[in-house]
């Protein structure tokens, strides 16, 4: 059964901190493992996409790294702003068929604080 | 350019109503996702579709619950005799043409619609 599984589940930080946030993914046969930030009420965007042969990117302020060996990946946010309070999603994505391709993780929530 | 747009935003509902819920995708994009939402819990796919055809209902609830995306129109997602247990935040999505169902697809959400059941 593909899973994604998000760690911590919620993190509060003090603004200008940086941050690492994991996850830990099953998914078979594996194509690529997105981030994606969610603002309270509204829908999630995209963040980074990564397939199996990339271990980092950057998208600004944020970077995402990805080990297809151990099937980890974490979100590190650097120089936290209030701005990024929001629920950050860890998406792994399959091959398995046409519409069902995205297994969604149950996302850390972020506080950045003043 | 207007990115996915879903209505309304809010919707109650008593049970045994019907719930119908609207998307647009973005210009130009043919193929729509909806995604249903739990509180604390993440995306879970429902269906697939592309302009009159189902590609993946594989998610969707097999009884009240149907899709379209017409010809014409914006997609609609159906929820019939509705339930306490529909209550949830539905989610649209949409990816340009030549990119659905593949697996470096860009999907760009709506801001959802927020179902309470009372």
């Amino acid at each position: 059964k593909n899973q994604v599984e998000q760690s911590p589940q919620s993190l509060i930080i003090l603004e200008g901190k940086n941050c690492t946030l994991q996850c830990n993914y099953t998914v078979s046969p594996f194509s690529n493992l997105r981030w994606y930030k969610q603002d309270t009420g509204r829908g999630p965007v995209s963040l980074t996409i990564m397939t199996f042969s990339e271990n980092t990117k950057s998208n600004g302020r944020y970077t995402a790294t990805l080990d297809a060996d151990t099937k980890q990946s974490s979100l590190h946010i650097t120089a936290s702003q209030l701005s990024d309070s929001a629920s950050y999603i860890c998406v792994a994505s399959s091959t398995r068929n046409a519409g069902n391709m995205l297994t969604f993780g149950g996302g850390t929530r972020l506080m950045v604080k003043p | 350019n207007a990115g996915v747009m879903q209505n309304p935003r809010h919707l109650v509902r008593r049970r045994g109503q019907e719930a119908r819920l609207r998307c647009s995708p973005m210009k130009g994009h043919s193929h729509v996702y909806w995604y249903r939402q739990l509180p604390e819990e993440g995306l879970k796919f429902m269906v697939y579709l592309q302009k009159e055809n189902i590609i993946d209902e594989s998610g969707m609830p097999k009884e009240r619950f149907s899709a379209e995306f017409p010809k014409e129109g914006p997609s609609i997602l159906r929820i019939q005799q509705v339930v306490r247990g529909d209550s949830a935040a539905y989610f649209c999505a949409s990816s340009p043409p030549g990119q659905g169902g593949t697996t470096n697809e860009k999907l760009f959400f709506g801001s959802g619609t927020q179902l309470s059941v009372l």
